[in-house]
């Protein structure tokens, strides 16, 4: 079935710093989303990108969607303590009923 | 701001017992969707539920489990014989129309088989 390889598993980063993560596919998807989960809590939808090409920010947040179609990443810029959590990217195709694909999370840990 | 509601936040059950977990989706939504996470691993789809009927279901979804939207703003997920690997997180999600895959994501029900 379809997979999504998500990057790196973990980040150890200093306050202040930026932050890249990304999530890649052999296969296409029509919509790639980024959520962010607290421990404990359930996803939290942070961007969504619906066009190859595009860059979507929110906030200290920006997204992009892999020309291919089969990539997108995840920056954040200015990291802050409330940034600790998992980031998990997730896709759909086309034709589904909204059945979103996860990746297997980044955790990210924001030192003061 | 509306959210998703899901009770109970924590269900322990023997194996073999029936649960039931309940959902409030958001009040103008009308799709519903059932994922699961076990402890660790990826958020895994089960099911999608539109104007009363499942739109979707995964190969996870087999005959042990069902949904119902019983009145207008519940919609739950029953398992009839549960299992030692159905422990996990339960998470329902609902949307608007529109927007296919903006799904809002409620806090989730830790299921425990014992």
């Amino acid at each position: 079935g379809q997979q999504l390889n998500q990057s790196p598993q973990s980040m150890f980063i200093q306050e202040g710093e930026d932050v890249s993560m990304n999530c890649t596919s052999s296969s296409i998807f029509n919509t790639w989303l980024w959520y962010k989960q607290d421990p404990g809590e359930g996803p939290v939808l942070l961007i969504a990108l619906y066009k190859a090409g595009e860059l979507t920010s929110n906030g200290r947040l920006t997204a992009q969607f892999g020309i291919t179609r089969k990539d997108s990443f995840l920056n954040i810029s200015a990291s802050i303590p409330s940034d600790v959590g998992i980031y998990f990217c997730a896709g759909a195709v086309g034709g589904s009923q909204g059945n979103l694909i996860f990746g297997k999370g980044t955790k990210l840990s924001v030192k003061p | 701001e509306p959210e998703v509601t899901q009770t109970p936040s924590h269900q322990v059950t023997q194996m073999g017992q029936e649960v039931i977990l309940r959902c409030v989706p958001i009040s103008n939504h009308l799709y519903f969707y059932w994922y699961r996470q076990i402890l660790g691993q990826k958020v895994e789809f089960l099911v999608s539920f539109y104007n009363n009927e499942i739109s979707e279901k995964s190969e996870i979804f087999d005959d042990q489990f069902s949904v119902e939207r019983p009145d207008g703003s519940n919609f739950t997920l029953k398992i009839r014989s549960t299992k030692l690997e159905d422990s996990a997180m339960y998470f329902c999600a609902s949307r608007r129309s529109g927007r296919i895959h903006e799904q809002f994501f409620g806090p989730g029900t830790r299921l425990t088989v014992l």
